[in-house]
């Protein structure tokens, strides 16, 4: 069955800490995955794509990274404003048919 | 550019009663994906319709329906709705189903 893990669920940073977000996935058909960053209340917010093992991709203080099995978000020097859950989402064709699957995400809160 | 929008922000109804959910897609895409979120989850995905045509589907029931207009706005369709519909309903667009862009979601709440 296709899945896909975040961990940790929740993380207390340190203005200034950096830290990983982790999302692992066990799926068939992967076409790409995504990252999100969603606030209270709110639709989640693009982020990145990664479509390849190997590719990465930054913006700011954040940085993606892929493997065959996981994907990595990276913060460097957070500030209290990336507060927020981070999403990973794995989109997947088969049997002519696209599904996406969420993980439940990681709740970052970062302290000044 | 006008970004993905949703209605009704908020919507009660009692069990048994049907709903219908309204989003329009942000300028330029073509494909729409429709998420119900519960407190505390991640998105689940409902559907997906790329130029009018369903053409990706989750784990939801027949009485989860959706339709998507030529002007490439959508609807999602419940019926007979159970106390567990109760969520945040997200839509999504994108570019032939690429980098997707939500909408603010609609909250229901079935009594």
């Amino acid at each position: 069955e296709d899945q896909v893990t975040q961990s940790p669920e929740a993380l207390r940073l340190q203005e200034g800490e950096s830290s990983s977000l982790n999302c692992s996935y066990t799926v068939s058909g992967l076409r790409g995955l995504f990252w999100y960053r969603q606030d209270p209340g709110k639709g989640p917010e693009f982020l990145f794509t990664l479509y390849s093992a190997g590719e990465e991709k930054e913006k700011e203080r954040l940085k993606a990274t892929l493997t065959k099995k996981e994907s990595f978000l990276h913060i460097t020097a957070p500030k209290p404003e990336d507060s927020a859950t981070y999403l990973c989402a794995v989109q997947t064709f088969g049997s002519g048919t696209y599904k996406y699957i969420f993980g439940t995400g990681t709740r970052l809160k970062v302290l000044a | 550019e006008t970004g993905v929008t949703q209605s009704p922000t908020h919507l009660i109804k009692t069990r048994g009663q049907q709903v219908t959910l309204r989003c329009s897609s942000q300028s330029g895409h073509n494909t729409v994906s429709w998420y119900q979120q519960a407190l505390g989850q991640g998105p689940q995905f409902i559907f997906q319709y790329y130029r009018e045509e369903e053409n990706g589907r989750g784990n939801f029931p027949p009485r989860f329906s959706g339709l998507q207009f030529p002007n490439y706005s959508s609807e999602l369709n419940v019926n007979a709705l159970e106390l567990d519909d109760s969520a945040l309903y997200l839509c999504a667009s994108s570019l032939d189903g690429n980098e997707q862009f939500f909408g603010p979601g609609t909250r229901l709440t079935v009594l």
